[in-house]
């Protein structure tokens, strides 16, 4: 199994640009989580989808950040416009809805730096 | 609001000694889980603890969960260099969503 995939693996833009990050799930897995992580902050939650369908998007930090996933094989997540404070590494994760277990798999991240 | 707590947050000790790392949460769950990051590197999962008393081990870890207590513990038995990274546990927060304390960095010198 290729395990999580995430595009790009790193990503460098400037103040006010559009950026758009890729994740694959684990083929199978109903459940994807977006995480990022900062040094100040730790690991947050932003947004949660089970079978497509967004379940959880507290966690998103404001309407600047957006999340889409069309099918089970691909979700996105988009800032517009990016600041300097949304520099982090984003992660992507699956889950299956095999209870009690609920393992979350993690991809390799996106590191995103806003100059 | 479910709440996860580890304690240390920073750990720095000597090849050979033994140490434990703890994560407190703060309301009910049915599972628990600990990853290991290395720098610069994602999320790998260590264990899965579901039930009062659970204990798993691999190799110089070994994680406990006391679900009365709300406590699980990491325990790290003759450290080596190699076990370096920082740690996090998770806790269920209803459905699919996971909680994560705040890690644990771990460094092991020689």
């Amino acid at each position: 199994d290729a395990g999580v995939i995430q595009s790009p693996r790193h990503e460098v833009t400037e103040m006010g640009q559009e950026v758009t990050l890729r994740c694959k799930p684990i083929s199978g897995h109903n459940s994807l989580f977006w995480y990022r992580q900062t040094m100040m902050r730790g690991l947050e939650l932003l947004i949660y989808f089970n079978n497509n369908v967004p379940i959880d998007d507290s966690g998103m930090p404001e309407d600047r950040f957006s999340a889409k996933m069309p099918n089970a094989s691909f979700s996105t997540l988009k800032i517009q416009p990016s600041e300097p404070r949304d520099s982090a590494v984003y992660f992507c994760a699956s889950s299956p809805d095999t209870l009690p277990y609920n393992e979350q798999f993690f991809g390799p991240g996106t590191r995103l730096t806003v100059l | 609001e479910l709440k996860v707590e580890q304690n240390p947050l920073f750990l720095s000790m000597q090849e050979g000694k033994n140490y434990t790392i703890y994560c407190n949460y703060s309301t009910t769950s049915d599972r628990l889980y600990w990853y290991r990051q290395d720098p610069g590197k994602s999320l790998e999962s260590l264990f899965v603890l579901l039930s009062n008393g659970a204990v798993k081990q691999e190799g110089r870890l070994m994680a406990s969960l006391d679900t009365k207590a709300r406590l699980s513990t990491l325990h790290i038995t003759a450290a080596v260099h190699d076990l370096s990274a920082t740690y996090f546990c998770a806790v269920g927060g209803g459905a699919q969503k996971l909680v994560f304390g705040q890690g644990t960095r771990l460094t092991i010198n020689p």
